[in-house]
């Protein structure tokens, strides 16, 4: 089993609407994690942490659910410039290693 | 920069030809991570430094691949007899150890053997 497991899509939107990832791991004991977002030919940038009690940037909004073992990323009223690659991210505390998901492929149609 | 600085940006050579790509990391950052991503793919871990701790080079391909890290300064890594396989983006990210903070890309170093 993968280390983190997320569904590539593509995910094809229209602008507006909102769309949902989710992300797996296997770590039960894992407690720090971490939505990355990948421009095509670009370094992959810190969207957003996820926190125990969930979090909201703007129209992100990232929440965990350990019972579970998912993060997820909902993003609202999306934007033509949201297009792009998330990577769900696990960094473990123990050995200090991050561990990246395949991604997830969205493209917000106008 | 105060960001993590790679060198070069593009690299273009011959198989079999020797290449070594440099990471500058944020300074502070203990921790040093090296990927390689495949057009389309996702993140492959290659090797992560921790300070002078031994590193971790459980995801090196192959004995061609090595790199080094003085202290908490540059790192490099360096693939012997390349390969057309071997052309990638090879990134390079640095964190903190303390707390959990997140890693910090560089641009990359675009690889392309011929």
């Amino acid at each position: 089993r993968k280390e983190v497991e997320q569904d590539p899509g593509p995910f094809n939107v229209p602008e507006g609407a909102t769309v949902a990832f989710n992300c797996t791991y296997s770590n039960s004991a894992s407690q720090s994690f971490f939505w990355y977002r990948q421009d095509c030919r670009k370094e992959p940038k810190l969207l957003m942490s996820v926190y125990s009690s969930g979090n909201e940037d703007g129209r992100f909004t990232a929440q965990l659910n350990r019972a579970s073992q998912y993060i997820s990323l909902l993003i609202r009223d999306s934007k033509l410039s949201d297009s792009a690659t998330y990577l769900c991210v696990d960094r473990r505390n123990t050995g200090n290693q991050f561990y990246f998901g395949t991604g997830t492929s969205l493209t917000v149609i106008p | 920069g105060a960001g993590v600085s790679q060198s070069p940006s593009n690299k273009v050579t011959e198989k079999g030809k020797d290449v070594e790509l440099r990471c500058d990391p944020i300074s502070g950052h203990t921790a040093l991570y090296w990927y390689r991503q495949r057009l389309g793919q996702g993140l492959e871990f290659l090797i992560y430094f921790q300070g002078n701790s031994a590193p971790d080079k459980s995801g090196l391909p192959s004995d061609r691949f090595s790199a080094e890290r003085t202290g908490e300064s540059v790192s490099t890594l360096t693939i012997q007899r390349t390969q057309q396989e071997d052309s990638a983006v090879y990134l390079c990210a640095s964190s903190l150890v303390q707390g959990w903070t997140e890693a910090f890309f560089g641009q990359g170093t675009r690889l392309t053997v011929v």
